[in-house]
Formats: C-alpha cells, sequence, structure tokens
C-alpha cells in the first residue's frame, strides 16, 4: 500500500522551464512535507519541506504549493537548469506507534536539457 | 559538517552468506535508519533506532536484523542474503523529534549472486 503517490516517475524539462512533480497522501495525520533530492552516486538530501499550516513555501528557485484539502502537494522548480538534474522524492512523516516515521514517494527522476 | 558514513559503496556476497552494513554518524544524533532502495518502489523502511540497544521494525524488516550497541553506529545484518535482498542501502540520521530531516550516508549497492 501505498501511502504516498508521486508522479510523474520521470521527467524531461527544457532550461529554463519550470519542473512539477506532484504527490498526494491518504493519511491526515500526516504533519511534515520533505522534499529530497538525489544525485548519482549520493544519498537523498533534504531540499525543501512543509508542514500543513501553511499553503506555500519558496526557496529560491524551489516552490512547495500545499492543498490540505486535496490531501495533495507539489514541488515546483522554476528556471529549470541542468545542474537540477536529479532524482526527487516527496516525503511524508507522522507519529506511528508513539514514534514518527517518515514515508516516501517512489522518486521521480527530472532530466533538464539544455 | 553533518556526515553520515556507510563503511561500503559496493559489496557482492554470494546467497546464504551473512552479511554485515555498517553505518556511523557524527552528528550525536539520536536516531538511526536503515532504507532500501529500488527503481519504482522508493526509499522504503527496514528497520530504524531512536536509541542506543533498541530497535523498532519498519515496513519490510524480513530477513533483516539490526544491531545499535553505540548511539554512533547502526548495522545491518543479513542473517542469510538472498538474491531478492539486492538493491542501494541507505543509513540515516536525525535528531530526536525532527525525523524528517534526514541526514543519509552515500549509499551501499549490494549485489547478492
Amino acid at each position: 500500500q501505498q501511502q504516498v503517490k508521486q508522479s510523474p516517475q520521470s521527467l524531461i524539462v527544457q532550461k529554463g522551464g519550470i519542473s512539477i512533480i506532484n504527490c498526494a497522501y491518504e493519511n491526515t495525520a500526516f504533519d511534515y512535507f520533505p522534499w529530497y533530492q538525489q544525485f548519482p552516486g549520493k544519498g537523498p538530501a533534504l531540499l525543501i519541506a512543509i508542514r500543513p499550516d501553511v499553503s506555500e513555501k519558496k526557496e529560491g528557485r524551489f516552490t512547495i504549493s500545499f492543498n490540505k484539502s486535496a490531501k495533495q502537494f507539489s514541488l515546483h522548480i522554476m528556471d529549470s537548469q541542468p545542474g537540477d538534474s536529479a532524482t526527487y522524492f516527496c516525503a511524508a512523516s507522522t507519529n506511528s506507534g508513539g514514534y514518527q516515521k517518515v514515508t516516501f514517494g517512489i522518486g521521480t527522476k527530472l532530466q533538464v536539457i539544455p | 559538517d553533518v556526515k553520515v558514513t556507510q563503511s561500503s559503496r559496493y559489496l557482492v556476497k554470494r546467497t546464504g552468506e551473512k552479511v554485515f552494513l555498517e553505518c556511523v554518524q557524527d552528528m550525536d544524533h539520536e536516531n538511526m535508519f536503515w532504507y532500501r532502495q529500488d527503481p519504482g518502489l522508493g526509499l522504503r523502511l527496514i528497520y530504524f533506532s531512536y536509541d542506543v540497544k533498541m530497535k523498532e521494525k519498519g515496513d519490510i524488516p524480513e530477513g533483516y536484523s539490526v544491531s545499535r550497541e553505540k548511539k554512533e553506529r547502526f548495522s545491518l545484518i543479513l542473517e542469510s542474503a538472498s538474491t531478492n535482498q539486492t538493491s542501494m542501502y541507505l543509513c540515516a540520521s536525525s535528531l530526536l523529534g525532527f525525523v524528517g530531516k534526514l541526514f543519509f550516508g552515500s549509499g551501499t549497492q549490494l549485489s547478492v549472486l
């Protein structure tokens, strides 16, 4: 059972374009929604995160849009650059059985072409 | 700079072997995690630990065990490796109460032949 559904699995965007990755969740107990960026040969690294009491968060060219009623959130990469080519994972965390756990989406492989 | 170090980048083992994957973090984090990463399946949690000598099962613990004898070190053990355990294994750590902010190692690509 996939608790965090992520799409698309792969994405090709031209340099300067907008990259959009979407995620949806079912568990309303999720209270923290991070995005991770992973370059080949490296582990994922936290990119940006949002809490459900905020509808949008922006850090540089990266923006998270959050729709609590629809249980959806998305990552927008403005002015996409070849250096943004990586795999992006959305995630959600919640307390489960007294412990906080993080559930990841399946990942989106982004390729930004010059 | 924050660091999570995994002992091996690549590992090749035979079916039935006992395999140890080691992870060390230098950030004094309470929480440590083992994930496996497979194409099309994302990151799946195998085991985690919130304290020394403490362990909790994640979503896919079958065929694995863990050991945490010191705060900075978290080991993943494959008691009898099987071909379906061929995967990328990622160790991560975080501060207590900040589980969503994970720091990952670079991963160990394990091939079981």
